[in-house]
Order: structure tokens, then sequence, then C-alpha cells
């Protein structure tokens, strides 16, 4: 199977200006995820979709970010206006269907390369 | 809160040589623990997960509820070991926190 796509690979901008992020899931998963993994630290959760509905956004700085998966297939990841903290590589993931499911594969995430941001 | 601790940012031994990563957890449930590797340029990926109760390139962890410990462990290290591991949970209240990661560790296997 293909694996989830992201775009662009590298961003660089200065703070204030604007960026958004791209993700195609893996066909099928119902579930996806933006996570934020600053340097030296591991993937922080940002937003969590289930087909086109968001199951959790508690750590979204929504004042400057935003995403929308709005056909439950692919995802927008934005953010308006970017600060310096938050270079960082911005991971997308998928997962089979809702983690409340039966399936035992459920819970497994799959991974896209990144994009890695640099604030300016 | 949900929360993963994994003390050692760093592990370099010898080629040959036992390998054991640590992960602590903080979870009041019972959790789903995961380990994910990410290798030199390539993506993160599973590596093993606690349910399958199965060995994945020689690497071996058992679930400790009493010690709240999920520690990756190989007996005998090879240099294609060299990555970044990270221990992951999820809750079992649905998961609504989504996978909660450690800091990671980086493994390095000297020749």
């Amino acid at each position: 199977e293909a694996g989830v796509a992201q775009s662009p690979r590298y961003k660089i901008i200065e703070k204030r200006q604007s960026v958004a992020f791209w993700c195609n899931p893996i066909s099928g998963h119902a579930t996806l995820y933006w996570y934020q993994q600053i340097l030296g630290q591991g993937p922080k959760l940002l937003i969590q979709f289930q087909n086109n509905g968001v199951v959790d956004d508690s750590q979204l700085p929504k004042d400057r970010f935003s995403a929308e998966r709005l056909k439950g297939v692919d995802s927008t990841l934005k953010i308006q206006p970017a600060k310096l903290e938050d270079s960082a590589v911005y991971l997308c993931a998928s997962s089979r269907i809702s983690i409340t499911g039966p399936d035992v594969w459920a819970n497994v995430l799959t991974f896209g390369a990144g994009s890695r941001l640099t604030v300016l | 809160a949900q929360r993963v601790t994994q003390p050692e940012k760093l592990l370099s031994v010898f080629k040959g040589a036992p390998v054991e990563l640590k992960c602590n957890y903080s979870y009041s449930g019972s959790p789903e623990l995961f380990w994910y590797v990410q290798y030199s340029r390539q993506r993160l990926q599973l590596l093993l997960r606690h349910i399958s109760r199965e060995s994945i390139k020689g690497f071996t962890a058992d679930l400790n509820k009493g010690e709240t410990s999920f520690h990756l462990k190989k007996p005998f290290a090879q240099e294609e070991d060299s990555a970044m591991y990270y221990c992951a949970l999820i809750g079992s209240g649905g998961g609504a926190d989504g996978l909660t990661f450690g800091k990671g560790t980086h493994l390095i296997i000297q020749p």
C-alpha cells in the first residue's frame, strides 16, 4: 500500500508569515493525526481526526494553528502567523479505523516523512 | 494525564553487547504500549507493541504493570540497530489523547 504523503518536505519562512502543510493518508484509514516534533523532543499530538470530525485538538494552539479534513481524506494544517518557536517537523500519521473499534491494528500509526519548518 | 518517560537521551553500547532502553509510563487505566523507531533518514515506524508479544529484529519488550515500565531489550546489539527509539502509550479510554510519545533515546551501536 502507498504510504502517508506529506508536502512540502521543507519550508523556510519569516516570523509572522503563514504556512500550510498537506497530508494524504493511507487509503481507507479513517483516523488522521498531526504531530509537532521539536528538535530533541518526542512527537506531540496537535490534532486527531476521525473521518472529517475532530476527536482531539486540546493541544492545538488555536490562536494561530488550524487544521481541516473536509472530505475525510486529505488534510491541511495551517499556521498563521508563525512564531520562532513553531520551528519543528510536522508529522502526519494515519491509522486504520477508529481507535474505539475492534480492529487490532486500530492503534497502530503509519507516519509520513514529515514537513520541516524553519521560522526565521 | 498520560505520560511517558525515557530517562536516557543517549545510549551507546558496543556491537554484540546487550541493550536495554528504559521506558516508564504514567496512566491510571490499562494502556497499550508501543516502541517506535526512526532510522537515519527514514520515517518513524512501529517496532513492536506489547499486545503482540513478539520479537522484532531481536528486540522484545515486556509490560510490567507493577513497575509501570515497558523496557526494550535485545541480547546482542547490531550496528544496524543504531537509531532513535520512542516509547509510546495510548490509553484504554478510546485514545482521546492520541498516542503519547516519550522524548526518545538515541541508540548508538559502536563497532
